[in-house]
């Protein structure tokens, strides 16, 4: 079954404490993306991947760190947490074509304290 | 840079009646990629319709239908006899980029209620 897995689905830590979400595909996408979903604001993008090892910052990327050493992992690394950033986080993957839907995991509910 | 403006922010119609959710997107690049995706109370994120920049073709797909239109710059979703079903939040998304890197930009989704 084609899926993107993310772990953990609910997370709640404190303020500075390193944490990572892990985001995993088994359609060998190239294309993953992480996105925050916050009321009012939509979707927003963290960071995307073209491939391996080749990552680009989207709108939002303060606060975040990726990387992109296997094709069908892409983990959200946040280096020391703030509340500001408590949140849905969804990862997703898709073909680079752009002519692809996005296959979403199940997201991540982030609660930073 | 590019935008998507979903100016709608809540719609709320009775059963049975149709109802259009507005897209207007922003770009600058030539080749780009329009989605539309559903999320439902429960969470998930589900894929409806991708269109690319080259295929205006209207498409409909049962109740379902979208409007594209390059000169306005939108991509209207229209549903024909609305359901409860159809209680979502609709998100609009458009993925474009140039020199191999295509970032992803999403409006701020319209909330659907359909009343019974």
């Amino acid at each position: 079954e084609a899926q993107v897995t993310q772990n953990p689905r609910y997370l709640i830590t404190v303020t500075g404490k390193k944490l990572t979400v892990t985001c995993s595909q088994n359609m060998n996408h190239e294309y993953m993306s992480w996105y925050r979903q916050d009321p009012g604001l939509g979707l927003r993008q963290i960071y995307y991947s073209m491939n391996v090892e080749v990552t680009d910052k989207g709108d939002v990327p303060e606060g975040y760190k990726v990387s992109r050493k296997e094709k069908r992992n892409f983990p959200l690394i946040l280096e020391s947490p703030s509340p500001n950033q408590t949140s849905l986080y969804f990862c997703a993957s898709s073909g680079t074509g752009g002519y692809t839907e996005a296959f979403f995991g199940q997201g991540t509910r982030l609660t930073v304290v | 840079a590019q935008k998507v403006t979903q100016a709608q922010t809540e719609i709320s119609v009775v059963e049975k009646e149709d109802v259009t959710l507005d897209c207007v997107y922003e770009t600058r690049d030539t080749t780009y990629y329009l989605f539309w995706y559903k999320q439902p109370p429960s969470g998930e994120l589900v894929f409806l319709i991708r269109r690319n920049s080259f295929d205006e073709q209207n498409e409909i797909s049962g109740r379902y239908s979208w409007n594209f239109q390059k000169s306005t710059s939108s991509f209207n979703f229209t549903i024909t006899a609305s359901q409860v079903v159809d209680s979502a939040v609709y998100f609009c998304a458009l993925r474009s980029g140039s020199g191999g890197y295509q970032k992803v930009t999403f409006g701020t989704g319209t909330k659907l209620q359909v009343i019974p």
